[in-house]
């Protein structure tokens, strides 16, 4: 099966910057996104990377290396409104999307 | 605001009941989703829809069956539930590209509790 892995939680404090990690290990690849979900609501797309390097959307930078099966989501100048649930998804060699657990983002004033 | 929407938001039911959970998409896609979320752990693909034809079962219980009479709209209907089917179910929508799908939207849930 697929195994793709983030840490559990993080906490950070407003104005600052924080990075979620994600690796995965998957039956072929074919592309990976990061969404964002607060509780109770739909998981929003924020960013998709299927070549490597850095996709800068705003405040939200996005990282990946095929080569080591990873990827890291970089969050700048954190507002209390990015306290939320960041997950990681990968689409595999079949294109079928599998999700990380999920990193719960805390935003402390 | 988003263009999938799924009603109930909120449902509680007895391991006798029969009920239906409803999503609809308003962005013109091609393909559907059901997922269940259980706390802490990874979305869980239950079912996927190509041009109203199933092309994935997740090895999902026979209690849960959906519907999707046309592109716009799906159904998962629940009976004889568990309690560890409490979750919340997500639906999600994607438009089927000429390299596989593509992004999907998400709706916002129905909360179930199986009592």
């Amino acid at each position: 099966g697929q195994n793709i892995d983030q840490p559990t939680e993080m906490t950070a404090t407003e104005g600052a910057i924080v990075q979620i990690n994600c690796t995965y290990q998957t039956s072929g690849f074919n592309g990976l996104f990061w969404y964002q979900q607060h509780a109770g609501e739909a998981p929003t797309f924020l960013s998709y990377n299927v070549l490597d390097g850095l996709e800068e959307k705003g405040r939200f930078s996005s990282f990946l290396s095929r080569s080591k099966g990873y990827s890291y989501l970089l969050l700048k100048e954190l507002q209390m409104k990015d306290s939320a649930s960041y997950l990681c998804a990968v689409r595999d060699g079949d294109y079928k999307l599998s999700f990380g657990a999920g990193t719960t983002v805390t935003v402390r004033a | 605001e988003t263009g999938v929407t799924q009603t109930p938001r909120h449902l509680v039911m007895g391991m006798t009941n029969k009920k239906s959970l409803k999503c609809e998409q308003h962005l013109g896609h091609n393909a559907m989703y059901w997922y269940k979320q259980s706390a802490k752990k990874p979305l869980e693909l239950m079912f996927v829809y190509n041009f109203k034809e199933q092309t994935e079962n997740n090895s999902v219980p026979s209690r849960f069956s959906p519907e999707c009479p046309n592109s716009s709209h799906l159904f998962l209907h629940l009976h004889t539930l568990q309690p560890e089917d409490s979750a919340l179910y997500l639906c999600a929508s994607s438009q089927e590209g000429p390299s596989g799908p593509e992004t999907q939207y998400f709706g916002p849930g129905t909360r179930l509790l199986v009592l």
